[in-house]
């Protein structure tokens, strides 16, 4: 595709329920990363894939954070039982090669508010 | 292990210079450098990979200085279109693989 798409856009969840956010990557890049943003803060790194493999999950808040990635390309994040402090946007981002050295392209992001 | 930025946030008239600083406790493979306008995804400005190395492209250019593990962000001429939150994201030589993102400074460019 012509960028990294995510959807929804917004989503609206009641404390205690499961939701899943989908990245399509651009077509051909490597390594996608999961990155979590607080209101008026930056990125937080949660997780890290190259291919279809998850080399990096240490930013995963809790063990009701899962992310897959099965065929190296579309990914989700999911999260189990919502809490509040949950409520952030969701940035996936896709790179060409290794982060080291690499820009990465990221998606709009998922606005996740839990009610 | 976030980087550091200063300053918080910054208010320019068009055509007035500015710098954002990005520091590191921890020695870096390299520094990234992104925009973020309200409500938009973050857009990819540059990356320093050596110590010393500098780039611009347009009329913002960046220096990294390895040995102090310390980044400049250098905006001469400022445009309205520069306004945004600026973020400086490092990857460190103890784990390379993952950008890690500074808190970011808010800059608004008037008129």
């Amino acid at each position: 595709g012509a960028g990294v798409s995510q959807s929804p856009r917004y989503k609206v969840a009641k404390r205690g329920q499961d939701v899943a956010l989908r990245c399509d990557p651009i077509s051909g890049h490597v390594s996608l990363f999961w990155y979590q943003q607080a209101l008026g803060q930056g990125p937080e790194f949660l997780t890290y894939f190259q291919n279809e493999a998850q080399l990096d999950k240490s930013g995963l808040p809790s063990d009701r954070f899962f992310a897959e990635r099965p065929e190296g390309s579309v990914s989700t994040l999911k999260i189990q039982r919502t809490q509040q402090e949950d409520s952030a946007v969701y940035l996936c981002a896709s790179s060409l090669g290794q982060p080291l050295n690499t820009e990465a392209f990221f998606g709009q992001g998922t606005r996740l508010t839990v009610v | 292990q976030q980087p550091v930025q200063s300053p918080q946030a910054v208010i320019l008239r068009e055509g007035e210079d500015a710098v954002i600083n990005c520091s590191s406790s921890k020695a870096l493979y390299s520094v990234h450098w992104y925009r973020q306008k309200h409500g938009e995804a973050p857009v990819f400005l540059m990356i320093l990979l050596k110590g010393g190395e500098q780039k611009g492209h347009d009329k913002i250019s960046a220096s990294f200085n390895e040995k102090k593990q310390q980044s400049s962000l250098y905006l001469t001429a400022s445009q309205l279109s520069y306004s945004g939150t600026y973020f400086c994201g490092s990857v460190m030589k103890t784990s390379y693989d993952k950008v890690i993102f500074g808190p970011g400074t808010s800059l608004s460019v008037i008129p």
